[in-house]
């Protein structure tokens, strides 16, 4: 089956820097990405969809300048959170659709991200 | 736009009990229809799913029915375990297969022994 891997699983960094995370489609090619965000105890919130090649599309209100999203091949995408501030610790989960109906939405295991 | 309601959370039933979460879902066209299970800190498991009206999906043991007239897909077991414990989701996709899900807001379930 389709397979995703996203790392690194947790993260601890300090407030003003920046972390990046990475989702990787193991066995398929994807040709569209979704990151999500999820807070305690609530629902997936969609943030941004990136198409390999082009530039991302974010949902209203979220900061394209601060959550960066590159997704450079059909089999990595990645997302930057830029001077991350402790308001930005959630659980981020990335989600990859390949190309034909084989492979549906497959999600990677989720990074928990913590800025102290 | 789309959306997807849930029944609300949390839920806790005995070992071996019935189990019904309902799903309703507003969305043009003919949507398809998915459930997805989450474990304590971990992604999301796609748990079953139905592309069409009347399609019955089903996977360990659940199962849920697509019901266009009543706009529903609501998720049943007849026997629960211990291990199905988890948070369940609703969610719905357009028809093009690279549509962003539209998520319900989720619904935990607990199952005592």
């Amino acid at each position: 089956g389709a397979v995703v891997s996203q790392h690194p699983s947790r993260v601890i960094c300090k407030s003003g820097t920046s972390v990046k995370i990475e989702c990787r489609s193991l066995d398929f090619q994807a040709t569209t990405m979704f990151w999500y965000r999820q807070f305690p105890k609530q629902s997936l919130m969609l943030m941004a969809t990136s198409n390999e090649g082009s530039k991302a599309t974010y949902e209203q209100g979220v900061e394209k300048d601060k959550f960066l999203i590159n997704h450079a091949s059909l089999t990595l995408s990645t997302l930057t959170v830029t001077s991350a501030h402790p308001e930005d610790s959630s659980f981020y989960i990335c989600s990859a659709v390949g190309t034909g109906k084989r492979y549906g939405y497959t999600f990677g295991s989720g990074t928990r991200l913590t800025v102290v | 736009g789309d959306s997807v309601t849930q029944m609300e959370g949390p839920v806790t039933l005995s070992e071996e009990a019935f189990l019904t979460i309902n799903c309703t879902y507003t969305a043009t066209g003919y949507p398809s229809l998915f459930w997805y299970v989450q474990y304590p800190g971990e992604g999301l498991q796609l748990l079953l799913k139905a592309t069409k009206a009347d399609d019955k999906g089903s996977n360990k043991g659940f199962e849920a029915t697509y019901r266009k007239e009543t706009t529903s897909f609501h998720l049943e077991k007849g026997s629960v375990q211990v291990s199905d414990s988890a948070v369940y989701f609703c969610a719905l996709s357009g028809r093009g297969g690279s549509e962003k899900l539209v998520f319900g807001k989720g619904t935990k379930l607990t199952v005592n022994p």
